[in-house]
């Protein structure tokens, strides 16, 4: 089983700040499998990037996805009160799929 | 618009059995594979089970392996999982997924307690 490893659980920063999301993987994760979803409260998660790096539909330009291998990032440009949720990176390449454990992203 | 529809859930009593269902509308459901996903109250998301377009292939997480099966109608555009053997540890939000760029449509979920 492919471990996802999301640290830290909680990041607090400021509107218009930078957000970096780190997803470490315990073995390989082929790019075309590695997922980034927004989960806020009472809501469905919703796709952010697929296939590491490119943006879901509708999803504005301030997100953006990088990495390979066993490491991937997430990263909010120019955050904004509405950034405020759980972010999840996910894996699909390899049976059982997994998720990370989700970092929770606070607008101060 | 692609809109993906759960029923079925509810209170069921530990040992039980349960069938969850999907209907899906807005996209060829035929040509996609399709996923169940869960989260348990305050917790994270956990990946249950999958199954490929023609129901030649499943997968399932072992935490419900033997207890729970996934299958799928396409000329009713609908996906199922059967779940029996019911634990606590499986009280949860469950949410029907495509499997089409990655998971990239979901339900709005169906909430399955089990307790007695």
């Amino acid at each position: 089983e492919i471990v996802l490893t999301q640290s830290p659980g909680t990041l607090s920063l400021s509107p218009g700040e930078r957000a970096t999301l780190p997803c470490r993987a315990s073995q390989s994760v082929s790019s075309g499998y590695l997922a980034w979803y927004q989960q806020k409260p009472g809501q469905a998660p919703r796709l952010l990037i697929y296939g590491a790096s490119s943006r879901a539909t509708g999803i504005p330009d301030r997100f953006s996805g990088s990495g390979s291998g066993t490491d991937f990032t997430l990263t909010i440009s120019r955050l904004e009160p509405e950034d405020c949720a759980v972010y999840y990176c996910h894996q699909s390449g390899n049976s059982p799929y997994t998720f990370g454990q989700g970092t929770k992203l606070e607008i101060k | 618009e692609v809109q993906l529809l759960e029923s079925g859930g509810g209170l069921v009593q530990p040992g039980g059995s349960l069938r969850l269902s999907c209907t899906v509308s807005g996209f060829i459901f035929s040509t996609y594979s399709m996923n169940w996903v869960r989260q348990a109250p305050g917790k994270g998301l956990e990946w249950v089970s999958y199954i490929n377009s023609g129901s030649g292939t499943t997968y399932y997480a072992d935490s419900v392996k033997g207890r729970f099966t996934i299958s799928r109608d396409n000329p009713k555009n609908s996906l199922y999982l059967h779940m029996n053997s019911l634990r606590a540890e499986d009280t949860a939000v469950y949410y029907c997924v495509r499997d089409g760029l990655n998971f990239d449509y979901w339900g709005q979920g169906t909430l399955v307690t089990v307790s007695s």
